[in-house]
């Protein structure tokens, strides 16, 4: 069965760091790209990020250019987003995904940025 | 960046009825665009992509069609399961950008 499992969220305070990581399975996770989406309390989705099979390319939203990097850990089946320098606006659901198109979804996690 | 305008933002609708949703680029994408649909505590899942190829699993009520820069997607007989928010997707061009979302709910 495919699946994504995001992991890493909670609550940190403004300027702060965290870590998302997205277990992948039932699929070739080397063999796609993969997206992150992020969602803030009652809006609608945003695209963060996308990082190629080989982790060559990457691509950020201009909100997070600088302060966020996604990277991928081929042997282990893992997706990562660190995040750095983190803003009230950044609070939302974090969803990983797979391939540029959006396939599949995890279930994400939480995200909460404030003092 | 390419703008997707979404309408309407939300609709009321009984069982049985036709949804069309419609989804615009402020520039041509092709037929880079799927549609999501996201039901309410629940991530989003796809329900078409290249703007009219039905995912795997997806009732065939459910259509997509455009090219260009206008888009729809259509729900035939909706039924109680569909009351959900849905979401077009541009993956033309990098930012990818997604529609405001357009909530269906119950008349």
């Amino acid at each position: 069965e495919v699946e994504l499992v995001e992991s890493g969220g909670g609550l940190v305070q403004p300027g702060e760091s965290l870590r998302l990581s997205c277990a992948v399975s039932g699929f070739h996770f080397g063999s796609f790209w993969m997206t992150w989406v992020r969602q803030a309390p009652g809006k609608g989705l945003e695209w963060v990020a996308n990082i190629k099979q080989d982790g060559g390319q990457t691509y950020y939203v201009d909100s997070v250019k600088g302060r966020f990097t996604i990277s991928r850990d081929n042997a282990n089946n893992l997706l990562y987003l660190q995040m750095h320098s983190l803003r009230v606006e950044d609070t939302a659901i974090y969803y990983c995904a797979r391939q540029t198109t959006v396939t599949l979804w995890g279930q994400g996690t939480l995200v909460t940025v404030s003092s | 960046d390419i703008q997707m305008t979404q309408s309407p933002s939300s609709l009321s609708a009984s069982v049985g009825d036709r949804v069309i949703i419609t989804c615009r680029a402020s520039q041509v994408i092709r037929n880079d665009l799927g549609w999501y649909q996201q039901r309410p505590g629940k991530a989003p899942r796809r329900l078409i992509h290249t703007a009219s190829t039905l995912q795997d699993g997806v009732p065939s009520r459910f259509s997509g069609s455009g090219s260009g820069t206008e888009f729809t997607l259509t729900i035939n007989s909706l039924q109680p399961d569909d009351f959900a928010t849905y979401y077009c997707l541009q993956y033309n061009s990098y930012p990818l950008t997604f529609g405001g979302g357009t909530k269906v709910e119950v008349k």
